[in-house]
Protein backbone atom coordinates (compact mmCIF):
# COMPACT_ATOMS: atom_id res chain seq x y z
CA UNK A 1 0.00 0.00 0.00
CA UNK A 2 1.10 3.58 -0.73
CA UNK A 3 0.51 6.76 1.58
CA UNK A 4 1.30 10.39 1.96
CA UNK A 5 2.08 12.20 4.88
CA UNK A 6 2.55 15.76 4.83
CA UNK A 7 3.86 17.84 8.08
CA UNK A 8 2.16 20.80 8.67
CA UNK A 9 -1.09 21.45 7.32
CA UNK A 10 -0.26 25.36 7.48
CA UNK A 11 3.12 27.28 6.86
CA UNK A 12 3.79 30.42 7.43
CA UNK A 13 6.47 32.42 5.68
CA UNK A 14 7.31 36.40 5.01
CA UNK A 15 8.08 37.13 1.66
CA UNK A 16 11.86 36.57 0.45
CA UNK A 17 12.30 33.78 3.30
CA UNK A 18 12.84 29.94 2.59
CA UNK A 19 10.00 27.86 1.99
CA UNK A 20 10.16 24.35 3.17
CA UNK A 21 6.94 21.84 2.78
CA UNK A 22 7.35 18.37 4.37
CA UNK A 23 6.64 15.42 2.32
CA UNK A 24 7.13 11.84 3.29
CA UNK A 25 6.01 8.56 1.63
CA UNK A 26 5.17 5.00 2.05
CA UNK A 27 5.76 3.04 -0.99
CA UNK A 28 6.65 -1.05 -1.26
CA UNK A 29 7.85 -0.33 -4.94
CA UNK A 30 10.19 2.09 -6.25
CA UNK A 31 7.42 5.10 -6.38
CA UNK A 32 6.53 7.89 -8.95
CA UNK A 33 6.07 11.45 -6.52
CA UNK A 34 4.37 14.43 -7.32
CA UNK A 35 3.87 18.37 -5.70
CA UNK A 36 0.96 19.52 -6.85
CA UNK A 37 -0.07 23.19 -6.49
CA UNK A 38 -3.78 24.31 -6.05
CA UNK A 39 -4.98 28.19 -5.96
CA UNK A 40 -8.44 28.61 -4.23
CA UNK A 41 -11.60 27.30 -6.37
CA UNK A 42 -9.23 26.18 -8.88
CA UNK A 43 -7.58 23.09 -10.45
CA UNK A 44 -4.50 20.74 -9.49
CA UNK A 45 -1.48 22.30 -11.49
CA UNK A 46 1.98 20.49 -11.72
CA UNK A 47 4.72 21.77 -9.92
CA UNK A 48 7.35 19.09 -10.27
CA UNK A 49 7.66 15.11 -10.43
CA UNK A 50 10.23 12.53 -9.79
CA UNK A 51 9.80 9.58 -11.90
CA UNK A 52 13.56 7.40 -11.04
CA UNK A 53 15.96 9.95 -12.84
CA UNK A 54 17.68 12.56 -11.08
CA UNK A 55 16.93 12.69 -7.18
CA UNK A 56 16.96 16.80 -7.33
CA UNK A 57 14.09 17.86 -9.39
CA UNK A 58 13.63 21.60 -10.32
CA UNK A 59 9.73 22.42 -11.09
CA UNK A 60 8.14 25.60 -12.29
CA UNK A 61 7.87 28.23 -10.23
CA UNK A 62 11.50 28.22 -9.02
CA UNK A 63 10.24 25.45 -6.69
CA UNK A 64 12.57 22.33 -6.60
CA UNK A 65 12.36 18.77 -4.28
CA UNK A 66 15.09 16.08 -3.43
CA UNK A 67 13.83 12.45 -3.51
CA UNK A 68 15.71 10.99 -0.54
CA UNK A 69 14.92 7.27 -0.49
CA UNK A 70 16.81 6.31 2.98
CA UNK A 71 14.16 8.95 4.58
CA UNK A 72 11.40 8.30 2.64
CA UNK A 73 11.10 11.96 2.07
CA UNK A 74 10.39 14.05 -0.47
CA UNK A 75 10.42 17.77 0.40
CA UNK A 76 9.20 20.58 -1.86
CA UNK A 77 11.67 24.10 -1.38
CA UNK A 78 11.92 27.20 -2.90
CA UNK A 79 14.59 29.69 -1.79
CA UNK A 80 12.92 32.91 -1.90
CA UNK A 81 9.13 33.27 -1.07
CA UNK A 82 6.87 35.24 -3.26
CA UNK A 83 3.37 36.35 -2.54
CA UNK A 84 1.88 34.80 -5.36
CA UNK A 85 3.21 31.23 -3.53
CA UNK A 86 0.36 31.87 -1.42
CA UNK A 87 -1.69 28.40 -2.01
CA UNK A 88 -2.48 24.68 -1.00
CA UNK A 89 0.33 22.02 -1.67
CA UNK A 90 -0.30 18.82 -2.05
CA UNK A 91 2.47 15.95 -2.44
CA UNK A 92 0.97 12.64 -4.36
CA UNK A 93 2.51 9.43 -4.94
CA UNK A 94 2.07 6.46 -7.22
CA UNK A 95 3.36 3.25 -7.26
CA UNK A 96 3.60 0.25 -9.41
CA UNK A 97 1.46 -1.49 -7.64
CA UNK A 98 -1.06 0.67 -7.71
CA UNK A 99 -1.14 2.39 -11.39
CA UNK A 100 -2.66 5.35 -12.37
CA UNK A 101 -4.10 6.25 -8.83
CA UNK A 102 -2.97 8.87 -7.51
CA UNK A 103 -2.53 8.90 -3.19
CA UNK A 104 -2.38 12.46 -2.08
CA UNK A 105 -1.54 14.12 1.09
CA UNK A 106 -3.60 16.04 3.04
CA UNK A 107 -1.98 19.26 1.65
CA UNK A 108 -0.10 22.04 3.74
CA UNK A 109 -1.84 25.68 2.80
CA UNK A 110 1.13 27.97 2.64
CA UNK A 111 0.83 31.48 3.91
CA UNK A 112 2.78 34.55 2.69
CA UNK A 113 3.44 37.66 4.40
CA UNK A 114 4.65 41.04 3.07
CA UNK B 1 -3.69 22.33 -26.61
CA UNK B 2 -6.75 22.61 -24.26
CA UNK B 3 -6.41 21.59 -21.06
CA UNK B 4 -8.68 18.75 -19.36
CA UNK B 5 -12.37 20.42 -19.35
CA UNK B 6 -15.02 19.55 -16.76
CA UNK B 7 -18.76 20.96 -16.60
CA UNK B 8 -20.77 22.55 -15.15
CA UNK B 9 -18.18 24.29 -13.09
CA UNK B 10 -20.85 24.82 -9.93
CA UNK B 11 -23.80 22.21 -9.83
CA UNK B 12 -26.39 22.43 -6.96
CA UNK B 13 -28.94 19.57 -6.71
CA UNK B 14 -31.73 18.90 -3.49
CA UNK B 15 -31.68 15.60 -2.06
CA UNK B 16 -32.67 12.91 -3.74
CA UNK B 17 -32.21 14.35 -7.15
CA UNK B 18 -29.53 13.18 -9.61
CA UNK B 19 -26.35 15.03 -10.37
CA UNK B 20 -24.51 14.25 -13.72
CA UNK B 21 -20.42 15.57 -13.64
CA UNK B 22 -18.71 15.44 -17.36
CA UNK B 23 -15.12 15.56 -18.18
CA UNK B 24 -13.20 15.76 -21.74
CA UNK B 25 -10.29 14.70 -21.55
CA UNK B 26 -7.06 16.29 -22.93
CA UNK B 27 -6.50 15.73 -26.82
CA UNK B 28 -4.74 12.06 -27.37
CA UNK B 29 -5.97 11.29 -23.34
CA UNK B 30 -7.10 8.09 -23.50
CA UNK B 31 -7.28 7.46 -19.53
CA UNK B 32 -9.56 9.70 -17.20
CA UNK B 33 -9.51 9.91 -13.56
CA UNK B 34 -11.99 10.77 -10.48
CA UNK B 35 -10.96 12.29 -6.90
CA UNK B 36 -13.38 13.68 -4.65
CA UNK B 37 -12.29 16.16 -2.25
CA UNK B 38 -14.60 16.79 0.63
CA UNK B 39 -13.76 19.96 3.49
CA UNK B 40 -11.35 19.38 5.37
CA UNK B 41 -10.39 16.63 3.91
CA UNK B 42 -7.97 15.88 1.30
CA UNK B 43 -8.52 14.71 -2.06
CA UNK B 44 -9.37 10.81 -2.56
CA UNK B 45 -9.14 8.60 -5.78
CA UNK B 46 -12.33 7.49 -6.98
CA UNK B 47 -12.14 5.65 -10.20
CA UNK B 48 -9.50 5.03 -12.97
CA UNK B 49 -11.17 4.89 -16.72
CA UNK B 50 -9.81 3.75 -20.57
CA UNK B 51 -12.20 4.21 -22.87
CA UNK B 52 -15.30 1.59 -22.72
CA UNK B 53 -12.94 -0.04 -19.41
CA UNK B 54 -13.15 0.74 -15.90
CA UNK B 55 -9.80 -0.34 -14.71
CA UNK B 56 -9.69 0.63 -11.28
CA UNK B 57 -13.02 1.75 -9.06
CA UNK B 58 -11.38 0.96 -5.57
CA UNK B 59 -12.63 4.27 -4.74
CA UNK B 60 -16.07 4.52 -5.66
CA UNK B 61 -18.73 4.39 -2.67
CA UNK B 62 -20.50 0.71 -2.85
CA UNK B 63 -23.99 2.48 -4.28
CA UNK B 64 -25.04 5.51 -6.18
CA UNK B 65 -22.09 6.15 -7.85
CA UNK B 66 -21.37 5.18 -11.42
CA UNK B 67 -18.35 6.27 -13.86
CA UNK B 68 -18.38 5.67 -17.57
CA UNK B 69 -16.36 6.73 -20.44
CA UNK B 70 -17.37 5.73 -23.87
CA UNK B 71 -16.21 5.43 -27.19
CA UNK B 72 -17.39 8.66 -28.35
CA UNK B 73 -17.99 11.82 -25.68
CA UNK B 74 -16.86 12.63 -22.49
CA UNK B 75 -16.32 10.72 -19.20
CA UNK B 76 -19.39 10.54 -17.36
CA UNK B 77 -19.09 10.99 -13.63
CA UNK B 78 -23.04 10.08 -12.00
CA UNK B 79 -24.40 10.14 -8.63
CA UNK B 80 -28.27 9.17 -7.87
CA UNK B 81 -30.06 10.01 -4.86
CA UNK B 82 -27.36 12.84 -3.99
CA UNK B 83 -27.52 13.68 -0.04
CA UNK B 84 -25.50 16.37 1.79
CA UNK B 85 -22.13 14.61 2.66
CA UNK B 86 -22.09 13.99 -1.65
CA UNK B 87 -21.14 17.75 -1.34
CA UNK B 88 -17.61 18.22 -2.33
CA UNK B 89 -15.26 19.02 -5.53
CA UNK B 90 -14.99 16.83 -7.96
CA UNK B 91 -11.92 16.84 -10.37
CA UNK B 92 -11.54 15.18 -13.79
CA UNK B 93 -7.69 14.45 -14.95
CA UNK B 94 -6.39 12.55 -17.87
CA UNK B 95 -3.34 11.03 -18.91
CA UNK B 96 -1.64 9.62 -22.58
CA UNK B 97 -1.41 6.04 -23.54
CA UNK B 98 2.06 5.78 -22.60
CA UNK B 99 3.59 8.25 -20.06
CA UNK B 100 5.54 8.70 -16.77
CA UNK B 101 2.19 8.89 -14.56
CA UNK B 102 1.97 12.84 -14.62
CA UNK B 103 -1.97 13.12 -14.70
CA UNK B 104 -3.21 16.65 -15.89
CA UNK B 105 -6.27 17.89 -13.65
CA UNK B 106 -9.70 19.74 -14.63
CA UNK B 107 -11.05 23.12 -12.97
CA UNK B 108 -13.17 20.49 -10.92
CA UNK B 109 -16.75 20.67 -10.71
CA UNK B 110 -18.40 21.82 -7.30
CA UNK B 111 -21.55 20.22 -6.15
CA UNK B 112 -23.69 21.70 -3.49
CA UNK B 113 -26.92 19.56 -2.27
CA UNK B 114 -28.95 21.04 -0.27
Amino acid sequence: AQSVTQLGSHVSVSEGALVLLRCNYSSSVPPYLFWYVQYPNQGLQLLLKYTSAATLVKGINGFEAEFKKSETSFHLTKPSAHMSDAAEYFCAVISGTSYGKLTFGQGTILTVHP
Amino acid sequence: NAGVMQNPRHLVRRRGQEARLRCSPMKGHSHVYWYRQLPEEGLKFMVYLQKENIIDESGMPKERFSAEFPKEGPSILRIQQVVRGDSAAYFCASSPPMGDNEQFFGPGTRLTVL
